[in-house]
């Protein structure tokens, strides 16, 4: 089946730093993928999709210089977070589809700023 | 716009016994309807989906769900609860037809299942 990795699986960081995280689609070339944050205890909240190649397209309401998305292949896409605030920490998901496929998630990425 | 709504924060039920976790949704077509179980720290691990056809979908470890249109819901269901099956349940919904093709789903808020020994 298709796989998702990301990495790293937890990171802390000092505020005011930057933190980059990886999303990788192992046996498959993601034509899209798709970032999302979840809070403790709430649900997914959609932050960003990119395509490959081209501009992440943001949700309203999340700072696109913030939160820095890059696709450069059609395996990995990057996520970004700058100048870090401890506001920032969360948990981090990635989720990637091909084709007429659905997408597949990765296991996540626990980002706590301190 | 597309919403889904999971009335249950929590459902503890005994091992054994069966279980059913609640899902209604709203979209202004079609929907693609989906279950997912998240379990502490770790990514989202597809159950099953509903896309045409039966309205009994069955999915992944015993799962099953059922589409209701007229009652816009989604409930997924299981005979016999295992102590292992406790986690973070979500329901997903997305139209059938998503214009630029984004494949966007929009969440529920989670249910936490806790089955007792």
């Amino acid at each position: 089946g298709a796989v998702v990795s990301q990495h790293p699986s937890w990171v802390i960081c000092k505020s005011g730093t930057s933190v980059k995280i990886e999303c990788r689609s192992l046996d498959f070339q993601a034509t899209t993928m798709f970032w999302y944050r979840q809070f403790p205890k709430q649900s997914l909240m959609l932050m960003a999709t990119s395509n490959e190649g081209s501009k992440a397209t943001y949700e309203q309401g999340v700072e696109k210089d913030k939160f820095l998305i890059n696709h450069a292949s059609l395996t990995l896409s990057t996520l970004t977070v700058t100048s870090a605030h401890p506001e920032d920490s969360s948990f981090y998901i990635c989720s990637a589809r091909y084709g007429n496929t659905e997408a597949f998630f990765g296991q996540g990425t626990r980002l706590t700023v301190v | 716009a597309q919403s889904v709504a999971q009335p249950e924060d929590q459902v503890n039920v005994a091992e054994g016994n069966p279980l059913t976790v609640k899902c209604t949704y709203s979209v202004s077509g079609n929907p693609y309807l989906f279950w997912y179980v998240q379990y502490p720290n770790r990514g989202l691990q597809f159950l099953l989906k509903y896309i045409t056809g039966d309205n009994l979908v069955k999915g992944s470890y015993g799962f099953e769900a059922e589409f209701n249109k007229s009652q816009t819901s989604f409930h997924l269901k299981k005979p016999s609860a295992l102590v292992s099956d406790s986690a973070l349940y979500f329901c997903a919904v997305r139209e059938r037809y998503s214009g630029a093709g984004s494949y966007q789903l929009t969440f529920g808020k989670g249910t936490k299942l806790s089955v007792i020994p």
